[in-house]
């Protein structure tokens, strides 16, 4: 079945080190979607991602999506502590399970100051 | 507009008992889909919905049943609670399920079953 793989599971940086999160999926995805979810929090749309190749900046946020609409990337410059949080991709299936999101496990991400 | 909400925010139950966690959006979106949020495991899918009257199962059913009457409300069942299924629970909604929109999550029902 669909499978979207997140690595890493956790992250411990320092406040202004970069920070990037991985997903893969087994199979091509339509598009793609970044989530954030404070501590205690519910998730909470960032992002979508749909063309091949597509690269997309929020700030010190950037998101990638591969050529091959199979993988993506998040990428925080300068990590702040208000950027404390897990961090989720959910990739869209194609053809008969369009519709449905795959989720990621989330890297949990954990700034010091 | 309240988005998506649920109610209770907190539950605990015992083993065998059976209840109801509601959700509902007032955002007249289509899609509306219920998961569960375990450590380390990231958000998986229990059941959704793509309209009134139509439901589908996700990567974990079973437990749960779901029917959705109208557009706002979209109820998540538990038949007979068991310990494996204490988590915290998510409503989300949005706008349509054919095309590509954000999902509006709901603030979530911490559930222990003892």
């Amino acid at each position: 079945g669909q499978q979207v793989m997140q690595i890493p599971q956790y992250q411990h940086v320092q406040e202004g080190e970069d920070f990037t999160t991985y997903c893969n999926s087994s199979t091509t995805l339509s598009n793609i979607q970044w989530y954030k979810q404070r501590p205690g929090g519910h998730p909470v749309f960032l992002i979508q991602l749909v063309k091949s190749g597509e690269v997309k900046k929020q700030k010190r946020l950037t998101f990638q999506f591969g050529e091959a609409k199979k993988n993506s990337s998040l990428h925080i410059t300068a990590t702040q502590t208000t950027d404390v949080g897990t961090y989720f991709c959910a990739g869209r299936g194609r053809g008969s399970t369009l519709g449905r999101l795959y989720f990621g496990r989330g890297t949990q991400l954990t700034v010091w100051p | 507009n309240a988005g998506v909400t649920q109610t209770p925010k907190f539950q605990v139950l015992k083993t065998g008992q059976s209840m109801t966690l509601q959700c509902a959006q007032d955002m007249n979106h289509e899609y509306m889909s219920w998961y569960r949020q375990d450590p380390g495991m990231g958000l998986r899918l229990i059941h959704y919905s793509v309209g009134a009257g139509i439901t589908d199962q996700g990567e974990v059913p079973n437990g749960y049943n779901v029917s959705r009457s109208t557009t706002e409300d979209f109820p998540l069942r538990l038949l007979s609670a068991a310990p494996s299924q204490t988590s915290v629970y998510f409503c989300a909604s949005s706008r349509s399920a054919l095309d590509s929109y954000e999902q509006y999550f709901g603030p979530g029902t911490r559930l222990t079953v003892t």
